[in-house]
């Protein structure tokens, strides 16, 4: 079975571009978590929906980040316009809403410059 | 608010020894899972091992074993006969099991690493 699925895996920007990140969960699950990882603040959750709906947005850092999810096999989190700081590791994960573990995808590595 | 403490930044041990990896946590929910992830060089996060907080044994997954201690509030992580492919970074992380509770809390993580 295909696990998350995550585009690009690398993405290198200028600053005041725009960035899209792509998920695609593991099929049958009805959450989905956008995660970032960096040096300074370890893993974060920046924002989670069930059954596409937005469940809690708190961790998104400031209105430069929007995540939408149209359909259950897709979700975009969306970066404009980028600025350095936002250089992490970008992980999107899935479960079943009632299960215990979530599955990580490969994570994309963002570098704004 | 919940919390999870890694208080060991990096970790040294010998091939086939066993290896307890520390994690302490702070919540008010009365009802939690504690987790362990490994997250090898490569970066993915790859799930190894779950406890639920009103389960009465410890869990174990293969050479994976979670020592649960409620009280003290700690979920230590137990490899025994360490090999070279646990080198990796390892993080405990909590959610509450209320409705709706599904936002995990990670540590900051241990780095193991697995000489010959």
């Amino acid at each position: 079975d295909a696990g998350v699925i995550q585009s690009p895996r690398h993405e290198v920007t200028e600053m005041g571009q725009e960035v899209t990140l792509r998920c695609k969960p593991i099929s049958g699950h009805n959450s989905l978590f956008w995660y970032r990882q960096t040096m300074m603040r370890g893993l974060e959750l920046l924002i989670y929906f069930n059954n596409n709906v937005p469940i809690d947005d708190s961790g998104m850092p400031e209105d430069r980040f929007s995540a939408k999810m149209p359909n259950a096999s897709f979700s975009t989190l969306k970066i404009q316009p980028s600025e350095p700081r936002d250089s992490a590791v970008y992980f999107c994960a899935s479960s079943l809403s009632q299960a215990n573990e979530q599955f990580f995808g490969p994570g994309t590595r963002l570098t704004v410059l | 608010a919940q919390k999870i403490t890694q208080t060991q930044p990096g970790m040294f041990v010998q091939e086939k020894e066993a290896v307890t990896l520390d994690c302490t946590y702070d919540t008010s929910d009365p009802s939690y899972g504690l987790f362990w992830y490994k997250q090898p060089s490569s970066g993915e996060m790859i799930f190894l091992i779950y406890q639920g907080s009103y389960d009465q044994q410890n869990a174990t997954e293969g050479r994976y074993s979670l020592n649960f201690q409620k009280a003290r509030k700690s979920a230590n992580l137990v490899i025994s006969a360490s090999q070279l492919g646990d080198s990796a970074m390892y993080f405990c992380a909590m959610r509450g099991l209320l409705q709706g509770a599904q936002k995990l809390v990670f540590g900051q993580g241990t780095r193991l690493t697995i000489n010959p």
